[in-house]
């Protein structure tokens, strides 16, 4: 069993709509989670930073981590046909070197 | 992702050839990171290095992989006699002295190595 499972999709929505991503993981002791927005040949973009559970809101953009199901979500309200790009989820317990990443949700939305 | 600059972007080598990666980390950053993404999978840890110090290597192959962050000058991530297998993109991450939990990691845009 992966430590971070993802839907790789691919998703399409229409413009304007809300877009939810989600990955679960295993390991009970991760307690930073991260959303990373990769272009196509580009790097990782750091989009949310949250440690432990909760919400955190920036601007279109929500992050939910929910421990007790092992489940965390990134929402995008009023998607943008520039919001096309594959987002990935990360996550590490404290004191690790490493981050853990999902396989990454490829996004496209439609004008 | 300008502020860790990675070279080259592209690099194409020859099976047997030797392949070295350069990383320079963003300003004020003494932590690097490496990892490789392969096609349809998520990054992997490769190493986390300090200044003139190897701090984790858990994620490295044993055999022909080897990175370097010396005082002066990039990180490099050095890959011996490559095989097609290697192919794949390879991101160096950086991160300030307070370390990954004040500051999360910020990502170069890669080099994309090509094993012919």
């Amino acid at each position: 069993q992966k430590e971070v499972e993802q839907d790789p999709g691919p998703l399409s929505v229409p413009e304007g709509a809300i877009v939810s991503l989600n990955c679960t993981y295993s390991n009970s002791a991760f307690q930073y989670f991260m959303w990373y927005r990769q272009y196509s040949r580009k790097g990782p973009e750091l989009l949310m930073y949250t440690y432990s559970s909760g919400n955190k809101e920036d601007g279109r953009f929500t992050a939910q981590v929910d421990k007790s199901s092992k489940y965390i979500s990134l929402f995008i309200r009023d998607s943008q046909p520039s919001d096309s790009a594959t987002y990935l989820c990360a996550m590490s317990p404290p004191g690790a070197n490493n981050l853990f990443f999902g396989t990454g949700t490829r996004l496209t939305v439609i004008p | 992702n300008a502020g860790v600059m990675q070279n080259p972007r592209h690099l194409v080598r020859r099976r047997g050839q030797e392949a070295r990666l350069r990383c320079s980390p963003m300003k004020g950053h003494s932590h690097v990171y490496w990892y490789r993404q392969l096609p349809e999978e998520g990054l992997k840890f490769m190493v986390y290095l300090q200044k003139e110090n190897i701090i984790d290597e858990s994620g490295m192959p044993k055999e022909r992989f080897s990175a370097e962050f010396p005082k002066e000058g990039p990180s490099i991530l050095r890959i011996q006699q490559v095989v097609r297998g290697d192919s794949a993109a390879y991101f160096c991450a950086s991160s300030p002295p307070g370390g990954k939990r004040d500051s999360p990691l910020h990502f170069g845009n890669g080099t994309r190595l090509t094993v012919t």
